[in-house]
Protein backbone atom coordinates (compact mmCIF):
# COMPACT_ATOMS: atom_id res chain seq x y z
CA UNK A 1 0.00 0.00 0.00
CA UNK A 2 1.66 3.63 -0.41
CA UNK A 3 1.72 5.76 2.40
CA UNK A 4 2.48 9.83 2.52
CA UNK A 5 4.27 11.07 5.14
CA UNK A 6 4.25 14.89 6.09
CA UNK A 7 7.16 15.36 9.06
CA UNK A 8 6.43 18.45 9.81
CA UNK A 9 2.92 18.96 12.10
CA UNK A 10 3.87 22.91 11.96
CA UNK A 11 5.66 25.56 10.18
CA UNK A 12 5.62 29.55 10.90
CA UNK A 13 7.18 31.36 8.55
CA UNK A 14 6.91 35.95 8.72
CA UNK A 15 4.81 37.26 5.81
CA UNK A 16 7.02 37.87 2.50
CA UNK A 17 9.32 35.13 3.17
CA UNK A 18 9.54 31.62 1.84
CA UNK A 19 8.74 28.55 3.55
CA UNK A 20 9.41 24.86 2.24
CA UNK A 21 6.98 21.72 3.10
CA UNK A 22 8.35 18.20 3.18
CA UNK A 23 6.67 15.33 1.98
CA UNK A 24 7.59 11.77 1.47
CA UNK A 25 5.66 8.91 -0.25
CA UNK A 26 6.32 5.65 -0.59
CA UNK A 27 5.42 3.61 -3.81
CA UNK A 28 6.20 0.59 -5.81
CA UNK A 29 4.56 2.45 -8.85
CA UNK A 30 6.05 4.10 -11.41
CA UNK A 31 2.87 6.21 -12.83
CA UNK A 32 1.56 8.25 -10.52
CA UNK A 33 0.91 11.79 -9.63
CA UNK A 34 1.55 14.46 -6.65
CA UNK A 35 -0.72 16.82 -5.01
CA UNK A 36 -0.84 19.39 -2.74
CA UNK A 37 -3.92 20.38 -1.31
CA UNK A 38 -4.59 23.56 0.83
CA UNK A 39 -7.68 23.14 3.54
CA UNK A 40 -7.75 26.82 5.11
CA UNK A 41 -10.20 27.52 7.81
CA UNK A 42 -13.44 26.73 5.77
CA UNK A 43 -12.96 23.38 5.22
CA UNK A 44 -12.67 23.41 2.11
CA UNK A 45 -9.92 21.38 0.26
CA UNK A 46 -8.59 23.61 -2.59
CA UNK A 47 -5.53 21.88 -5.41
CA UNK A 48 -2.60 24.30 -4.92
CA UNK A 49 -0.18 21.73 -7.35
CA UNK A 50 0.00 18.62 -9.32
CA UNK A 51 2.82 16.93 -10.56
CA UNK A 52 2.40 14.22 -13.07
CA UNK A 53 5.86 11.58 -11.87
CA UNK A 54 6.49 10.78 -15.87
CA UNK A 55 7.50 15.00 -15.96
CA UNK A 56 11.33 15.50 -14.79
CA UNK A 57 10.11 19.10 -15.03
CA UNK A 58 9.04 20.64 -11.51
CA UNK A 59 5.53 21.67 -11.70
CA UNK A 60 5.00 25.56 -10.93
CA UNK A 61 1.95 27.74 -10.07
CA UNK A 62 2.82 31.62 -9.56
CA UNK A 63 3.99 31.74 -6.39
CA UNK A 64 3.77 27.78 -5.54
CA UNK A 65 6.71 25.24 -6.70
CA UNK A 66 7.59 22.07 -5.95
CA UNK A 67 10.47 20.18 -5.78
CA UNK A 68 9.99 16.40 -7.45
CA UNK A 69 12.66 13.92 -6.72
CA UNK A 70 11.62 10.74 -7.68
CA UNK A 71 14.46 8.36 -7.19
CA UNK A 72 14.18 9.89 -3.64
CA UNK A 73 10.41 9.85 -3.43
CA UNK A 74 10.07 13.03 -1.97
CA UNK A 75 7.90 16.27 -3.12
CA UNK A 76 8.02 19.32 -1.42
CA UNK A 77 6.56 22.49 -1.56
CA UNK A 78 7.94 26.12 -1.96
CA UNK A 79 5.51 28.95 -0.97
CA UNK A 80 7.40 32.26 -2.00
CA UNK A 81 6.49 35.85 -0.68
CA UNK A 82 4.01 33.96 1.90
CA UNK A 83 0.73 36.25 1.84
CA UNK A 84 -1.63 35.68 4.88
CA UNK A 85 -4.04 34.35 2.96
CA UNK A 86 -1.80 31.21 3.00
CA UNK A 87 -1.99 30.30 6.62
CA UNK A 88 -4.06 26.83 6.13
CA UNK A 89 -3.62 23.15 6.71
CA UNK A 90 -1.23 21.66 3.84
CA UNK A 91 -1.88 18.00 2.83
CA UNK A 92 0.69 16.35 0.42
CA UNK A 93 -1.64 13.15 -1.42
CA UNK A 94 -0.96 10.86 -3.85
CA UNK A 95 -2.94 9.15 -6.59
CA UNK A 96 -1.93 5.61 -8.77
CA UNK A 97 -1.86 6.32 -12.51
CA UNK A 98 -2.71 4.33 -15.43
CA UNK A 99 -6.16 5.57 -15.72
CA UNK A 100 -7.85 4.36 -13.28
CA UNK A 101 -10.47 5.18 -10.45
CA UNK A 102 -7.72 4.91 -7.27
CA UNK A 103 -8.73 7.22 -4.80
CA UNK A 104 -6.26 9.85 -3.12
CA UNK A 105 -3.74 8.98 -0.34
CA UNK A 106 -3.13 11.89 1.94
CA UNK A 107 -0.60 13.00 4.47
CA UNK A 108 -1.23 14.22 7.92
CA UNK A 109 -1.11 17.52 7.06
CA UNK A 110 1.56 20.12 8.23
CA UNK A 111 -0.14 23.35 9.70
CA UNK A 112 1.16 26.55 8.16
CA UNK A 113 1.20 29.77 9.77
CA UNK A 114 1.92 33.11 8.69
CA UNK A 115 3.44 36.18 10.94
CA UNK A 116 2.42 39.76 10.19
CA UNK B 1 -21.91 25.63 -12.13
CA UNK B 2 -22.51 24.03 -8.44
CA UNK B 3 -19.69 21.85 -8.70
CA UNK B 4 -19.86 19.03 -5.98
CA UNK B 5 -22.90 20.09 -3.46
CA UNK B 6 -22.98 18.07 0.20
CA UNK B 7 -25.89 18.34 2.47
CA UNK B 8 -25.98 18.33 5.76
CA UNK B 9 -23.24 20.61 6.23
CA UNK B 10 -23.86 19.54 10.45
CA UNK B 11 -25.28 17.03 12.06
CA UNK B 12 -25.18 15.54 15.75
CA UNK B 13 -26.32 11.76 15.85
CA UNK B 14 -26.86 9.54 18.63
CA UNK B 15 -25.45 6.69 19.18
CA UNK B 16 -27.43 3.89 17.22
CA UNK B 17 -29.31 5.84 14.71
CA UNK B 18 -28.70 5.82 11.11
CA UNK B 19 -28.41 8.55 8.57
CA UNK B 20 -27.27 9.51 4.84
CA UNK B 21 -25.19 11.95 3.95
CA UNK B 22 -26.25 13.20 0.22
CA UNK B 23 -23.40 14.49 -2.52
CA UNK B 24 -24.54 15.46 -5.59
CA UNK B 25 -22.19 16.64 -8.40
CA UNK B 26 -23.03 18.62 -11.90
CA UNK B 27 -20.01 17.59 -13.67
CA UNK B 28 -20.78 14.67 -15.32
CA UNK B 29 -17.88 12.82 -13.65
CA UNK B 30 -17.63 8.93 -13.95
CA UNK B 31 -15.80 9.08 -10.74
CA UNK B 32 -16.99 9.64 -6.84
CA UNK B 33 -15.31 9.55 -3.78
CA UNK B 34 -16.30 9.32 0.01
CA UNK B 35 -13.51 10.28 2.32
CA UNK B 36 -12.94 10.55 6.42
CA UNK B 37 -11.11 13.61 7.97
CA UNK B 38 -10.57 12.64 11.71
CA UNK B 39 -9.22 15.30 14.04
CA UNK B 40 -5.11 15.73 13.11
CA UNK B 41 -5.39 13.72 9.95
CA UNK B 42 -5.37 13.52 6.45
CA UNK B 43 -8.48 12.18 4.59
CA UNK B 44 -9.11 8.41 4.10
CA UNK B 45 -11.24 6.61 1.45
CA UNK B 46 -14.58 4.99 2.20
CA UNK B 47 -15.86 4.17 -0.65
CA UNK B 48 -15.59 5.05 -4.65
CA UNK B 49 -17.60 4.19 -7.59
CA UNK B 50 -16.87 4.66 -11.23
CA UNK B 51 -19.91 4.74 -12.55
CA UNK B 52 -23.71 4.00 -12.11
CA UNK B 53 -24.39 0.40 -10.33
CA UNK B 54 -20.34 0.07 -9.60
CA UNK B 55 -19.13 0.98 -6.14
CA UNK B 56 -16.24 -0.29 -4.51
CA UNK B 57 -14.56 -0.19 -0.95
CA UNK B 58 -12.06 1.99 0.33
CA UNK B 59 -9.67 1.83 2.82
CA UNK B 60 -11.94 2.42 5.49
CA UNK B 61 -15.26 1.22 4.82
CA UNK B 62 -16.49 -0.70 8.23
CA UNK B 63 -19.99 0.50 9.00
CA UNK B 64 -20.83 2.43 6.06
CA UNK B 65 -22.71 1.65 3.17
CA UNK B 66 -23.43 3.40 -0.63
CA UNK B 67 -25.42 3.03 -3.36
CA UNK B 68 -24.85 5.11 -6.67
CA UNK B 69 -28.00 4.88 -8.89
CA UNK B 70 -27.40 8.07 -11.29
CA UNK B 71 -24.26 9.83 -12.44
CA UNK B 72 -25.21 12.83 -10.15
CA UNK B 73 -25.90 10.86 -6.85
CA UNK B 74 -23.30 9.56 -4.50
CA UNK B 75 -24.77 9.02 -1.15
CA UNK B 76 -23.52 7.77 2.10
CA UNK B 77 -25.33 5.24 4.74
CA UNK B 78 -24.15 5.75 8.16
CA UNK B 79 -26.01 2.39 10.10
CA UNK B 80 -25.76 2.00 13.73
CA UNK B 81 -23.86 5.36 14.49
CA UNK B 82 -21.19 5.03 16.85
CA UNK B 83 -18.90 7.15 18.09
CA UNK B 84 -15.81 6.32 16.43
CA UNK B 85 -17.53 7.63 13.45
CA UNK B 86 -17.43 11.07 14.59
CA UNK B 87 -15.75 12.62 11.62
CA UNK B 88 -15.85 15.26 8.73
CA UNK B 89 -16.77 13.80 5.75
CA UNK B 90 -15.54 14.78 2.22
CA UNK B 91 -17.26 13.74 -1.14
CA UNK B 92 -15.36 14.27 -4.24
CA UNK B 93 -15.75 13.41 -8.00
CA UNK B 94 -13.53 13.43 -10.95
CA UNK B 95 -13.67 12.39 -14.83
CA UNK B 96 -11.46 9.60 -16.54
CA UNK B 97 -9.22 12.15 -18.24
CA UNK B 98 -8.74 15.25 -15.62
CA UNK B 99 -6.14 14.86 -13.09
CA UNK B 100 -8.34 17.44 -10.82
CA UNK B 101 -10.89 15.80 -8.41
CA UNK B 102 -13.37 18.46 -7.20
CA UNK B 103 -14.37 18.14 -3.70
CA UNK B 104 -17.60 19.54 -1.83
CA UNK B 105 -17.94 21.28 1.25
CA UNK B 106 -17.97 18.52 3.55
CA UNK B 107 -20.36 17.11 6.78
CA UNK B 108 -19.44 17.62 10.09
CA UNK B 109 -20.74 14.53 12.01
CA UNK B 110 -21.17 14.01 15.59
CA UNK B 111 -22.12 10.69 17.42
CA UNK B 112 -22.93 11.35 20.95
Amino acid sequence: AQTVTQSQPEMSVQEAETVTLSCTYDTSESDYYLFWYKQPPSRQMILVIRQEAYKQQNATENRFSVNFQKAAKSFSLKISDSQLGDAAMYFCAYRLGGGGADGLTFGKGTHLIIQP
Amino acid sequence: NAGVTQTPKFRILKIGQSMTLQCAQDMNHNYMYWYRQDPGMGLKLIYYSVGAGITDKGEVPNGYNVSRSTTEDFPLRLELAAPSQTSVYFCASRDRVNTEAFFGQGTRLTVV
